[in-house]
């Protein structure tokens, strides 16, 4: 079957570094997405990574490992605005999005 | 970017009535368009995938005589939640992608209530 494995829930301090993890099975793949959910909105687009390696846009980072099925987020220098839902979804073999149930990012002062 | 709309961002309906919510992407052309719903403190559940001009395609457990779709252009969708009960409350998403690109541009949702 077809899994994405991600925390539940974590925890930082406004200016910090958090590095939200994302374990990936599915049949097929071409690209991993992260989003960002705030409560009671729509995802937004963070980060798409088809490649190994990081890709860095301001604060936040990707990174993919295809060898391991494994990404992960990078939040630096966090803010509040940062406290919302983390979402990793991967592009399964008939381009169809396979979602994990998200990781809540709590930020504290 | 690519922008997509939904129409109306909130609704509030007697149970037994039909509701319609459109989706639209404004700026590019959807070949494939998908409605997720989303409960609160639960991640997105996909519902079904529609391409243009096509019969949607529905997740198992989705009635598709319960959540109609229609796909007929390559820029609206639209999802009708037909006699609707308050277990069908929730927050409806939708989301479209173009022939060319792998990603899934999200519309703003819309937060269903039926009394």
């Amino acid at each position: 079957g077809q899994n994405i494995d991600q925390p539940t829930e974590m925890t930082a301090t406004e200016g910090a570094i958090v590095q939200i993890n994302c374990t990936y099975q599915t049949s097929g793949f071409n690209g991993l997405f992260w989003y960002q959910q705030h409560a009671g909105e729509a995802p937004t687009f963070l980060s798409y990574n088809v490649l190994d390696g990081l890709e860095e846009k301001g604060r936040f980072s990707s990174f993919l490992s295809r060898s391991k099925g494994y990404s992960y987020l990078l939040l630096k220098e966090l803010q509040m605005k940062d406290s919302a839902s983390y979402l990793c979804a991967v592009s399964d073999s008939n381009y169809q999005l396979i979602w994990g149930a998200g990781t809540k990012l709590i930020i504290k002062p | 970017g690519a922008v997509v709309s939904q129409h109306p961002s909130w609704v509030i309906c007697k149970s037994g009535t039909s509701v319609k919510i459109e989706c639209r992407s404004l700026d590019f052309q959807a070949t494939t368009m998908f409605w997720y719903r989303q409960f609160p403190k639960q991640s997105l559940m996909l519902m079904a995938t529609s391409n243009e001009g096509s019969k949607a395609t529905y997740e198992q457990g989705v009635e598709k005589d319960k959540f109609l779709i229609n796909h007929a252009s390559l820029t609206l969708s639209t999802l009708t939640v037909t006699s609707a009960h308050p277990e069908d409350s929730s927050f409806y998403i939708c989301s479209a992608r173009s022939l060319a690109g792998n990603e899934q541009f999200f519309g703003p949702g819309t937060r269903l209530t039926v009394l």
